[in-house]
This record gives structure tokens, C-alpha cells and sequence, in this order.
């Protein structure tokens, strides 16, 4: 399967907690993307990389959220101190920089906190 | 006002039916138009992009842009039950702009009766 892949698929996780969440893009896309989608809503981006360089992060992404995409490879989100307002399906994307509007998408993260 | 608006259903119809999803939008920058199809708790799937305005078909699949507008639709001929999913629009700038996330709408619940 040469997909995004995503892992945990599931996560649950008392307040509080940190969590750690990998991403394994396509393997020639140099950019990666997160979103995070809460139910009966789209996905909202989050933060995206160029190869190691992250190039943008959304207002979203509070100080809690860290991502980081070493050697231009797999990337990691980690949220600090988790609230419950923080449950929600974590999807991962990746693209080439040409097709940036054709992003791929892995089956998703889902965090619930307790 | 949201930037994309996309009426949430649910739709139900039945089999072989003719399909119609549409999204509105405020972003005159918006210049990528993509359809994404996300069966319940899996990540979205890329259905078809159009860039600007026109038409463009693939198999029982039809999306439109009309900029003047600034509306888009998916059409769905024969529908099937395995169509039935949430469909998502979504939406980006050119290069040189914000070229690198896609704005979604809140999706359409859809379900094909047999």
C-alpha cells in the first residue's frame, strides 16, 4: 500500500496527558499537511510542510500542538496537556508542491480525552 | 459569514437516482475546486479538482465552477448505494497565493437507498 498511512488509528487519553501522533506520507510528496475534523464538520487545516520546513501553522494550532517533520520524511503532531476540546479526528495529507490542490489524505487519528 | 457554505442534508435518494451537491463561497481567490468523498470514519477521498470555471467529467461523476457565481456542483448519475458517503467540497488559491491549504465545507450526508 503506498497510501498515507496513520498512527494510532484510535487514541484515548485522560485530560491532561500528552499524545503523540505519526504521519507517513506518500513517499515522493514533498508536502505534508495536518487538519483536524470534529463531527458534522469539514476538515480545518492546521499547520504544512515543505520537506522539513514548516511553512505555515494555523491560528488553531495553539501552544499546546507541536509538529515536526525531521529529514523530510514522516511527520509527528503532539498535543500538550490535553483538553477535551482537543477530541477530534487528526488527518494527516500529502502532496507534491505542483499538485498542492490534489492532497491525499490518510485514514485519520482519532483522540478522544477523557 | 464562513467562506465555503455547503448544506449539510442529509440527502436520501434512491437507487439510480441523478445526485445534486452543491457549495457556495466567498473567497474570490479560490482558483482549485475539489470534490471529497469520506465514508464514515475514514479519511476523505480526492473524487475530482477543476481548476477556474467549467465542467469536467469522470465516468458517473460531473463537477462544475461557475466564478461568477462563485458556486460549485457535483453531479452523481445512476447513483448507487455504495455512493452513499459524506461528500466534502473544498477549495484553494493559485500558486503565489495560499497555496497550500484547502478550505472545506461541513459536507452532505448522502445515502442511495436500494
Amino acid at each position: 500500500d503506498t497510501g498515507v498511512s496513520q498512527d494510532p488509528r484510535h487514541k484515548i487519553t485522560k485530560r491532561g496527558q500528552n499524545v503523540t501522533f505519526r504521519c507517513d506520507p506518500i513517499s515522493e510528496h514533498n508536502r505534508l499537511y495536518w487538519y483536524r475534523q470534529t463531527l458534522g464538520q469539514g476538515p480545518e487545516f492546521l499547520t504544512y510542510f515543505q520537506n522539513e520546513a514548516q511553512l505555515e501553522k494555523s491560528r488553531l494550532l495553539s501552544d499546546r500542538f507541536s509538529a515536526e517533520r525531521p529529514k523530510g520524511s514522516f511527520s509527528t503532531l503532539e498535543i500538550q496537556r490535553t483538553e477535551q476540546g482537543d477530541s477530534a479526528m487528526y488527518l494527516c495529507a500529502s502532496s507534491l508542491t505542483g499538485g498542492f490542490f490534489k492532497q491525499f489524505f490518510g485514514p485519520g487519528t482519532r483522540l478522544t480525552v477523557l | 459569514q464562513k467562506e465555503v457554505e455547503q448544506d449539510p442534508g442529509p440527502l436520501s435518494v434512491p437507487e439510480g437516482a441523478i445526485v445534486s451537491l452543491n457549495c457556495t463561497y466567498s473567497n474570490s481567490a479560490f482558483q482549485y475546486f475539489m470534490w471529497y468523498r469520506q465514508y464514515s470514519r475514514k479519511g476523505p477521498e480526492l473524487l475530482m479538482y477543476t481548476y477556474s470555471s467549467g465542467n469536467k467529467e469522470d465516468g458517473r461523476f460531473t463537477a462544475q465552477v461557475d466564478k461568477s457565481s462563485k458556486y460549485i456542483s457535483l453531479f452523481i448519475r445512476d447513483s448507487q448505494p455504495s455512493d452513499s458517503a459524506t461528500y466534502l467540497c473544498a477549495m484553494s488559491g493559485d500558486s503565489g497565493g495560499s497555496n497550500y491549504k484547502l478550505t472545506f465545507g461541513k459536507g452532505t450526508l448522502l445515502t442511495v437507498n436500494p
